[in-house]
């Protein structure tokens, strides 16, 4: 298997755009959890899955912020409309059986200007 | 919601030494973990302890849980270059994994 596969890796967008992250997790993982990471507050979780299914989206700051998880080997996450505070570098994260080993993908690096 | 916090903040060590780090969190766990980050990238697991465990090795890495202190600790012992990296503890809450801000170590040559 090839890891958690991300893309885009960058992204640089302006503020008020529509900006899509995508994430492909390790077959046969059953937990997907996507993090974003800013040096003042580290990496924080915004949502995760169980079997595709939303289980806690309380890390996700605001209603500009959405993720869906339409099949077993595809995430993503919304960010519409982006502003500059979103800048930031998210990852995507999947694993077996809840609090074990995750994988974690390279991330995407985003800024919004 | 970040449970764990790590300490110090940043290490610097020569290389050969030893290097240690610590976790505290606030509440009970099951389970607790490290990863490593080299710079750019995603993180990296090192290693799971048990909350019924005290110590665990692999490799290089020494992990010790106190769970009447709620705290961890990761010994990388004779460091080498290639360990420059930031480390991170986290912990469970319900199925949830949860960072602490990390530890940044770098290995002087």
């Amino acid at each position: 298997d090839a890891g958690v596969i991300q893309s885009p890796r960058h992204e640089v967008t302006e503020m008020g755009q529509e900006v899509t992250l995508r994430c492909k997790p390790i077959s046969g993982h059953d937990y997907l959890f996507w993090y974003r990471q800013t040096m003042m507050r580290g990496l924080e979780l915004l949502i995760y899955f169980n079997n595709n299914v939303p289980i806690d989206d309380s890390g996700m700051p605001e209603d500009r912020f959405s993720a869906k998880m339409p099949n077993a080997s595809f995430s993503t996450l919304k960010i519409q409309p982006s502003e500059p505070r979103d800048s930031a570098v998210y990852f995507c994260a999947s694993s077996f059986m809840g609090f074990t080993e995750a994988f974690f993908g390279q991330g995407t690096r985003l800024t919004v200007v | 919601s970040q449970q764990g916090e790590e300490d110090p903040q940043a290490l610097s060590i020569q290389e050969g030494e030893n290097a240690t780090m610590n976790c505290s969190y606030k509440t009970s766990i099951n389970n607790l973990q490290w990863y490593r980050q080299n710079s750019g990238r995603g993180l990296v697991h090192l290693i799971l302890i048990r909350s019924n465990e005290r110590e665990k090795h692999s490799g290089r890495l020494r992990v010790t849980l106190d769970t009447s202190k709620k705290s961890s600790s990761l010994l990388i012992t004779a460091s080498r270059a290639a360990d420059t990296a930031s480390y991170f503890c986290a912990t469970d809450e319900d199925d949830k994994i949860i960072f602490g801000k990390g530890t940044r170590l770098h290995i002087l040559p």
